[in-house]
Order: structure tokens, then C-alpha cells, then sequence
């Protein structure tokens, strides 16, 4: 089966790093997505990786290692705004996105 | 760019009545269009897989005959909830995928929160 964990939630403060997990076990490996989900909206786009590595994006960055099955996302200066739910997403051998759970982040002042 | 619209925003209709949710790709053509449903606390569960001109690919466990999906051209797909049950009362969420963007990148609608009595 296909398989996809992260943390259920985690608590981090104002201007501080986090780290957010996710491990997979997919049939094939097309890409992986990072998503951000406020309560009550839809979800927005983060960040995609494909190859081995670390992608910086401001103050948002994505790494991925395929050997492992492992991508993070790793969030700094934390503001109050990026209290969200994080969502992995792998693309699979069918070009279909597998989601995660998704990982509850709470900033706290 | 990317702009993916979902009417109404939120609906509350009737045990056993249907309502039906509209998703527009507004500046893009969407090869693909997806439904989402999404129970509080819960992750996205993909219901239906859709391509413009041909019929929904269901994913299991989701009745075709209940949750009706038409993808007519390629900036419209709608899904249909026939005969409401409070139940199925969710979050409901479309994302379109076409040129744009990412490979495989879904651009996703603002969703509908459905609420039947």
C-alpha cells in the first residue's frame, strides 16, 4: 500500500525554526509537494522537489532525499500568520498526488 | 495566474435535496480536475479524478450515482450531490491541474462547505 506520515501536530515559537517530517512509501515517485492549509481554506502551494537536495524559497525550505523516502520542510523566523495545517504530497507512478494527514503547526508569542 | 473559483462558497440545503458545486479554471485550461472532501481535522480524501470529455474516475468507496461529476469543457467541472444526507455534510474541494506550474501541481479552488440538514 501506499503511505505517507507526518507528525499529527506540533508547537513552535514566534521567531524561532521548525522542522516538519515526512516520510513515504509510494509505487514510483513523481515529485513531492508541500502544501499550506489554513482552517476553513484550501490548500495553497509551498514548495515541489524531485531531485535530491534542498530548495530555498524565502523563508520556507523543502528538502528531499529519494534513497531515504524523506522530504522535511523547514520553516524560519516563525510568524503568527504561519499557524497552519502542512500537507506532504507525493505524486505517484500514476502521476496521482498521495496526501498526508497533515501536520498541525501552532505558534505560540 | 492559476486561478481556480468554486460557487457557492458555502450551502445549506435539505435532507434528500441535490445540490450542485461549480469549479472554473479562470485563467488556464484544466486538463484535469479533482474533488476533494474534507471532514474537520482530516486531511484531503480525493473522491473523483476527472478529464474534460470523458467520464469521472471514482475512487473507492465513493458512489458515482450519489456524487455526480461532469467535466464539459475545460475550464468547468461540477459535482453534483444527490439526495443530501446530513452525512455529507463536508468541506468540498476542487483542484485543476493543466500546463501550469509544478508537474502535476494542483491549483486549488477556495472550496464549499456543505451543511445538509
Amino acid at each position: 500500500g501506499q503511505n505517507i506520515d507526518q507528525p499529527t501536530e506540533m508547537t513552535a515559537t514566534e521567531g524561532a525554526i521548525v522542522q516538519i517530517n515526512c516520510t513515504y512509501q509510494t509505487s514510483g515517485f513523481n515529485g513531492l509537494f508541500w502544501y499550506q492549509q489554513h482552517a476553513g481554506e484550501a490548500p495553497t502551494f509551498l514548495s515541489y522537489n524531485v531531485l535530491d537536495g534542498l530548495e530555498e524559497k524565502g523563508r520556507f525550505s523543502s528538502f528531499l532525499s529519494r534513497s531515504k523516502g524523506y522530504s522535511y520542510l523547514l520553516l524560519k523566523e516563525l510568524q503568527m500568520k504561519d499557524s497552519a495545517s502542512y500537507l506532504c504530497a507525493v505524486v505517484d507512478s500514476n502521476y496521482q498526488l498521495i496526501w498526508g494527514a497533515g501536520t498541525k503547526l501552532i505558534i505560540k508569542p | 495566474g492559476a486561478v481556480v473559483s468554486q460557487h457557492p462558497s458555502w450551502v445549506i440545503c435539505k435532507s434528500g435535496t441535490s445540490v450542485k458545486i461549480e469549479c472554473r479554471s479562470l485563467d488556464f485550461q484544466a486538463t484535469t480536475m479533482f474533488w476533494y472532501r474534507q471532514f474537520p481535522k482530516q486531511s484531503l480524501m480525493l473522491m473523483a479524478t476527472s478529464n474534460e470529455g470523458s467520464k469521472a474516475t471514482y475512487e473507492q468507496g465513493v458512489e458515482k450515482d450519489k456524487f455526480l461529476i461532469n467535466h464539459a469543457s475545460l475550464t468547468l467541472s461540477t459535482l453534483t450531490v444527490t439526495s443530501a444526507h446530513p452525512e455529507d455534510s463536508s468541506f468540498y474541494i476542487c483542484s485543476a491541474r493543466g500546463e501550469r506550474g509544478a508537474p502535476y501541481e494542483q491549483y486549488f479552488g477556495p472550496g464549499t462547505r456543505l451543511t445538509v440538514t
